[in-house]
């Protein structure tokens, strides 16, 4: 099946540094790339919904001025949480799609970040 | 390396008809599975499992993990329209930060 991967796995930043997060398809070109944070009790909460080449589209309640998303290749798109805060520690998931409507999305990983 | 294998991978049925879902994994340090209905974009929490031979239930949904055997089942009786949809099974490592690794989804249509 397909594959989707994310680097790194985990990382621990300080608080107002800014880090990046690559989810990649690997055997894929992926239209739409999703974004998702998990939160306790396990729900996955949708932040942003990118396509390779323009602008990503933010749900509704996600600061895109802090969770920077750029699609810019079929195969890659970066999340960066820029000015961290210990409150945006979570667990970041991305999942790709070859449809743009999101149709047989397959996930990464997921990022582990912690922020002190 | 961690692994998710789900069965089958799409179903159609008719209202009213009982499915079980099935999936199977390997993982490198067992912390929890976890099952997921996604209707649209964003997958909606359903259950998760940490000790074997305990049924979840919620409404027609209901869910065990054979942890001996390494997997999980989903049952949904008296299906609805409203119950097609993909349905994600997901296992935690605990290592590595409790990464995810989610299966390649079971696709369920119910037919009226």
């Amino acid at each position: 099946g397909a594959v989707v991967s994310q680097h790194p796995s985990r990382v621990i930043c300080k608080s107002g540094t800014s880090v990046k997060i690559e989810c990649r398809s690997l055997d894929f070109q992926a239209t739409t790339m999703f974004w998702y944070r998990q939160f306790p009790k396990k729900s996955l909460m949708l932040m942003a919904t990118s396509n390779e080449g323009s602008k990503a589209t933010y749900e509704q309640g996600v600061e895109k001025d802090k969770f920077l998303i750029n699609h810019a290749s079929l195969t890659l798109s970066t999340l960066t949480v820029t000015s961290a805060h210990p409150e945006d520690s979570s667990f970041y998931i991305c999942s790709a799609s070859s449809w743009p409507s999101g149709y047989e999305q397959y996930f990464g990983p997921g990022t582990r970040l912690t922020v002190t | 390396e961690d692994k998710v294998v789900q069965s089958p991978l799409s179903l159609v049925v008719h209202e009213g008809d009982t499915v079980t879902l099935n999936c199977s994994y390997e993982v490198t340090n067992f912390r929890s599975l976890l099952w997921y209905k996604q209707e649209k974009k964003a997958p909606t929490f359903l259950f998760m499992l940490t000790s074997s031979g305990i049924e979840k239930k919620s409404g027609r949904l209901s869910s065990i993990l054979d942890k001996k055997e390494l997997f999980s089942i989903l049952n949904i009786t008296a299906t609805q329209t409203g119950d097609s949809a993909v349905y994600l099974c997901a296992v935690e490592d605990n290592n590595a930060g409790n990464m995810l690794t989610f299966g390649g989804g079971t696709r369920l249509m119910v037919k009226p």
